[in-house]
């Protein structure tokens, strides 16, 4: 099972919106709607931002969303803040042997 | 609230068994609404899901095709806790470990909505 693929690099100034992309095949992002994003900060465990494509954990600010379209998952922050510089990853279901893959990692810098 | 607590040795000799423990509190391993997995990541691999187990009605083990000859995931009840061992360690086993849990409405949650401290293995003679 291949990593699903995402833009090394996203950057915004503060107040911005952004959006990360993740994309996967027809075998596990287009096939499930079970995306969910990450975020981490450097030394820290991941948090979960985003779960089942779309949904907010409690606490999350809904500044983050999410959403799919075929085979692509997206991530989206807006009104940026400081503290969103992190690393971000998607992960989704794949149904097979290996029911999980992660996605490559986006580094959101805001300016 | 769910907390995670992760142990083990930061050091395994090549060929010999990485064993790391993750003891829940806040929740049970024995729930019927979670899974309890390992993740690691490390620079070459990024992230990587290594597997899982969870209890309904009886006890179910999942793991990655990758590791699946090598891996071992053990809940104990009694301490409310479970653990990782990873046969026949290489050096491309070096990472950092993470215990996680899966919660959710349906059969399995497919999200990690908890998360252990991490542990950095090395694998290093």
């Amino acid at each position: 099972q291949s990593a699903l693929t995402q833009p090394a690099s996203v950057s915004g100034s503060p107040g911005q919106s952004i959006t990360v992309s993740c994309t996967g095949t027809s075998s596990d992002v287009g096939n499930y709607n079970y995306v969910s994003w990450y975020q981490q900060h450097p030394g820290k465990a991941p948090r979960l931002m985003i779960y089942d494509v779309s949904n907010r954990p409690s606490g999350v600010s809904n500044r983050f969303s999410g959403s799919k379209s075929g085979n692509t998952a997206s991530l989206t922050i807006s009104g940026l803040q400081a503290e969103d510089d992190a690393d971000y990853y998607c992960t989704s279901y794949t149904g097979s042997s290996t029911p999980y893959v992660f996605g490559t990692g986006t580094k959101v810098t805001v300016l | 609230q769910v907390q995670l607590q992760q142990s083990g040795p930061g050091l395994v000799k090549p060929s010999q068994t990485l064993s790391l423990t993750c003891a829940i509190s806040g929740d049970s391993v024995s729930s019927n609404s979670a899974a309890w997995n390992w993740i690691r990541q490390s620079p070459s691999r990024g992230l990587e899901w290594l597997g899982r187990t969870y209890y309904r009605s009886k006890w179910y083990y999942d793991s990655a095709t990758s590791v699946k000859s090598r891996i071992f995931i053990n809940p104990d009840t009694s301490k409310n806790q479970f653990s990782l061992q990873l046969n026949s360690v290489i050096p491309e086993d070096t990472a950092v470990y993470y215990c996680a849990r899966a919660s959710g409405t349906n059969w399995i949650g497919h999200s990690f909505d908890v998360w252990g401290q991490g542990a950095m293995v090395t694998v290093s003679s």
